[in-house]
């Protein structure tokens, strides 16, 4: 069975840098018919896709998150990172990593989700 | 505000019928990308309840129906039961902003 885990610190500094990694358990990032996904959820609000990536490396991600973010795949370790540079406490939220169900789309549909981890950004 | 439209919240009474709207643009749901839907339980993560418009994965209820039609897709809900209080994601593929999400409807049973 398909089962994703972030994990990460839980508190980082505003303007440093956030940093989560997606291990993944019972499906490889290397299967080149998938994308893999970042989503989070600030605290009582919406949903937002942050970014996306494919076995090969190639990723697409949020342009409102502009050059911030960079994702990354490890097939090595079947595991693939979120980093968010220059954080703010807009920042703040529950991020989750998901598969998405497409080779042709870097976003299809998101199933399964992660868990999710709570990151907040605060002095 | 999100790229897809969603009402706020919603409201039935056991076994009733509710639908929820989401309502996009020419360059997401109306250029021809598939709508899905999840269902989010209170404290946990996001589940995909309806993929590509108006399939079910396995084990949803076949009370859970999407369709899509235009700009717009719906996801209607029959049979109202309490377990479904929930919040309700709407989420497609835009051909400028990639990844979008509705803003959430918040389902209430009454």
């Amino acid at each position: 069975q398909l089962q994703l885990q972030e994990s990460g610190p839980g508190l980082v500094k505003p303007s440093e840098t956030l940093s989560l990694t997606c291990s993944v358990s019972g499906a490889s990032v290397a299967d080149s018919t998938l994308y893999w996904g970042w989503i989070r959820q600030p605290p009582g609000k919406g949903l937002e896709w942050v970014g996306s990536i494919y076995y090969s490396g190639t990723t697409y991600h949020n342009p409102s998150l502009k050059s911030r973010v960079t994702i990354s795949v490890d097939t090595s370790k079947n595991q693939f990172s979120l980093n968010l540079r220059s954080v703010t406490a807009a920042d703040t939220a529950v991020y989750y990593c998901a598969r998405s169900n497409s080779r042709v789309l870097p976003v299809a549909r998101f199933d399964p989700w992660g868990q999710g981890t709570l990151v907040t950004v605060s002095s | 505000q999100s790229v897809l439209t969603q009402p706020p919240s919603v409201s039935g009474a056991p076994g009733q019928r509710v639908t929820i709207s989401c309502t996009g643009s020419s360059s997401n749901i109306g250029a021809g990308y598939d709508v899905h839907w999840y269902q989010q339980l209170p404290g946990t993560a996001p589940k995909l309840l309806i993929y590509g418009n108006n399939n079910r994965p396995s084990g949803v209820p076949d009370r859970f129906s999407g369709s899509k039609s235009g700009t717009s897709a719906s996801l209607a809900i029959t049979g109202l039961q309490p377990e479904d209080e929930a919040d309700y994601y709407c989420q497609s593929y835009d051909i400028i902003l990639n990844g979008v999400f509705g803003g959430g409807t918040k389902l209430t049973v009454l």
